[in-house]
């Protein structure tokens, strides 16, 4: 099973929509999670880290499920400027090996959204 | 917002020489940076975490003698490809998280892209 898992899509949305990605994740002691974006051929920008009790940045949701071990993102009333890859990305922290972290990347998902 | 900045953006090489990449972030100090490549159409593989003042950590499947790693400075990492390849190019992204963070939020520089003839 790998590490961190999406869907690479390509969702294709009309603008307007809603659209939800998820990302399941393996290892039950990671400790923190994001969600980036990138747009082709540039480097990944943080879109939003994603808490417990769920947060919300405009038409952005992120929400964490330990239980289930999978996070998500939906984007509301999709804009042409939001298509882009989203990736999500797992962090584990090793105290006991002198603090090596470790950031794993999901392979991505991509949304066009169409007009 | 925190600034990492990656050099060269673009590097063309002959088969056989080493290339440079440096990553320096600007206005934070970065204990430890990660040093990524992507092929196209592909995500984000983790090569090495570097760690200033140390060695640094090397993921699975990555040649240490091939990528050589350098943290010198609490701003500064460079990855330099040795004797490379056409099988090399490709796209290199650094990333740094500020010193005493635990948070794991990254920033990330802009990325090199080397391309061996």
């Amino acid at each position: 099973r790998k590490e961190v898992e999406q869907d690479p899509g390509p969702f294709n949305v009309p603008e307007g929509a809603t659209v939800a990605f998820n990302c399941t994740y393996s290892n039950s002691a990671s400790q923190s999670f994001f969600w980036y974006r990138q747009d082709c051929r540039k480097e990944p920008k943080l879109l939003m880290s994603v808490y417990s009790s769920g947060n919300e940045d405009g038409r952005f949701t992120a929400q964490l499920n330990r239980a289930s071990q999978y996070i998500s993102l939906l984007i509301r009333d999709s804009k042409l400027s939001d298509s882009a890859t989203y990736l999500c990305v797992v962090n584990l922290f090793l105290m006991n090996s002198g603090g090596y972290q470790k950031v794993t990347f999901g392979t991505g998902t991509k949304l066009q959204v169409i007009p | 917002g925190a600034v990492v900045s990656q050099h060269p953006s673009r590097v063309i090489c002959k088969s056989g020489t080493s290339v440079k990449i440096e990553c320096r972030s600007l206005d934070f100090q970065a204990t430890t940076m990660f040093w990524y490549r992507q092929f196209p159409k592909k995500s984000l593989m983790l090569m090495a975490t570097s760690n200033e003042g140390s060695k640094a950590t090397y993921e699975q499947g990555v040649e240490k003698d091939k990528f050589l790693i350098n943290h010198a400075s609490l701003t500064l990492s460079t990855l330099t490809v040795t004797s490379a390849h056409p099988e090399d190019s490709s796209f290199y992204i650094c990333s740094a998280r500020p010193s005493g963070r635990n948070t794991g939020e990254l920033f990330f520089g802009e990325g090199s892209r080397l391309t061996v003839l």
